[in-house]
């Protein structure tokens, strides 16, 4: 079955802007992870959806937002967009929000923010 | 959660097993030990995980120690498409969220 996909792929906007980023999970999972990975502080989880509801959040400030839809499709959002989001940003799926199942990373959206 | 201790980098000989360590001496009853490894620039792939016994897939063989407090992945056969960033997490019961460390940069060398 297909992958985790996650679009674009590649992104470039400015300081001050916004900008949203999607992720498509692996049909019959119904949750869904960000993570935002940066050479300085590695990997470090953004919050996770299931079922539409936010269960788990990280220590990211609120210009970090997201969202999942009926179909477990999610989107998240970052406003006001600052040097540091430049990053590689992650989308995981889950079958569920249990840890007996594994997380399946999609490709990932390169960030960068000039 | 528990935290764990990776070795920063490990070489391995092409066709040798590779045994990768990992400390999570402060892991309680209800947390699983994970492994992911990431090749540059990709997100993350799932490798194996277990609670208490041992386990083997196609991938790898994970082995926890009696008391749980460490393991090793074990790579029986390492190719070099198997150098890589890999990851060892201690995740909770029903709470789906990792926290990777800096994981161990396995070179794997012809």
């Amino acid at each position: 079955k297909a992958g985790v996909t996650q679009t674009p792929r590649y992104l470039i906007k400015t300081r001050g802007q916004q900008v949203t980023l999607s992720c498509s999970p692996i049909s019959g999972h119904r949750s869904v992870s960000w993570y935002q990975q940066t050479p300085g502080q590695g990997l470090q989880f953004l919050f996770e959806y299931f079922s539409e509801t936010q269960r788990n959040k990280g220590n990211f400030p609120g210009r970090f937002s997201g969202r999942q839809f009926s179909n477990s499709r999610s989107e998240m959002n970052v406003s006001t967009l600052e040097l540091g989001d430049s990053a590689l940003y992650l989308c995981a799926s889950s079958y569920a929000w249990d840890s007996l199942y594994e997380q399946y990373f999609g490709p990932g959206t390169r960030l960068t923010v000039t | 959660d528990a935290k764990t201790t990776q070795p920063p980098s490990m070489d391995c000989a092409e066709g040798r097993a590779a045994n990768l360590p990992c400390n999570h001496s402060t892991i309680s009853g209800n947390e699983y030990v994970y492994w992911y490894r990431q090749i540059h620039s990709q997100g993350p792939q799932y490798i194996i995980h277990g609670l208490k016994n041992n386990e083997t897939n196609e991938m790898a063989s994970l082995i926890i120690t009696e008391d749980r407090k460490s393991s090793t992945l074990i790579l029986p056969h390492a190719t070099l498409r198997d150098t890589a960033v890999y990851y060892c997490i201690v995740l909770r019961n029903n709470f789906n969220k990792f926290y990777f460390g800096s994981g161990t940069k396995l070179n794997v060398k012809p």
